[in-house]
């Protein structure tokens, strides 16, 4: 039973280039969770997805990110002409339903540095 | 301004001593959960509180909602090397419905042999 898949789980980019970050969630969950750590920080809520839709983007920065979940396939968290302050792991979770009242599972997570 | 505040940011134990890490906030929230998050992994969740007042048991873990549903405690008794790692609180204040959990910066945990 396969957890949430997240990858690449480290990824490197020079500043100005654009970093793809994939996530599969667990099998029979349509909810995806995107969180941000930054170094000696907590976790910070960004965006949450349900195929085809988003649902709270509250978190995300107004520009140069961008997410997603199709109906087929992984969820995308795009970062568009990468700073050196994007660096920083990127977590992924996914649940059966609606919200985070029933269990969600976390990916091992993306790093990213931008260098 | 953080709304949950972890204490001791840092502990460093040896093996078989008990200890007691805290999640407070001045909010009101719908429930709270506790997560271990070891180095260049995710974190894994340890136990959901929903009820002020509730006490959850795993294993030499306990931990307390508070009353007012404003904080929390983790206590582990006769800590082993195993323990090491993140402690993590997350709050949700809507009943998770949004997704949009609260976490604090966490509890770094040393047990050594």
């Amino acid at each position: 039973n396969a957890g949430v898949m997240q990858n690449p789980r480290h990824l490197v980019r020079r500043r100005g280039q654009e970093a793809r970050l994939r996530c599969s969630p667990m099998k029979g969950h349509s909810h995806v969770y995107w969180y941000r750590q930054l170094p000696e920080e907590g976790l910070k809520f960004m965006v949450y997805l349900q195929k085809e839709n988003i649902i709270d983007e509250s978190g995300m920065p107004k520009e140069r990110f961008s997410a997603e979940f199709p109906k087929e396939g992984p969820s995308i968290l795009r970062i568009q002409q990468v700073v050196r302050g994007d660096s920083a792991a990127y977590f992924c979770a996914s649940s059966p339903v609606r919200g985070w009242g029933t269990e969600a599972f976390f990916g091992q997570g993306t790093r990213l540095t931008v260098v | 301004t953080q709304l949950l505040e972890q204490s001791p940011q840092f502990l460093s134990i040896q093996e078989g001593e008990n200890l007691t890490v805290y999640c407070n906030s001045s909010s009101v929230f719908s429930s709270l959960q506790w997560y271990r998050q070891e180095p260049g992994e995710g974190p894994v969740l340890l136990v959901t509180v929903v009820t002020g007042g509730e006490v959850k048991k795993l294993k030499r873990l306990t931990f307390q909602f508070g009353d007012a549903r404003k904080d929390s405690s983790l206590h582990i008794t006769a800590a082993q090397p195993g323990d090491t790692g993140l402690y993590l609180c997350a709050g949700s204040k809507d009943g998770g419905s949004q997704g949009n959990l609260i976490f604090g910066k966490g509890t770094k945990l040393s047990v050594k042999p």
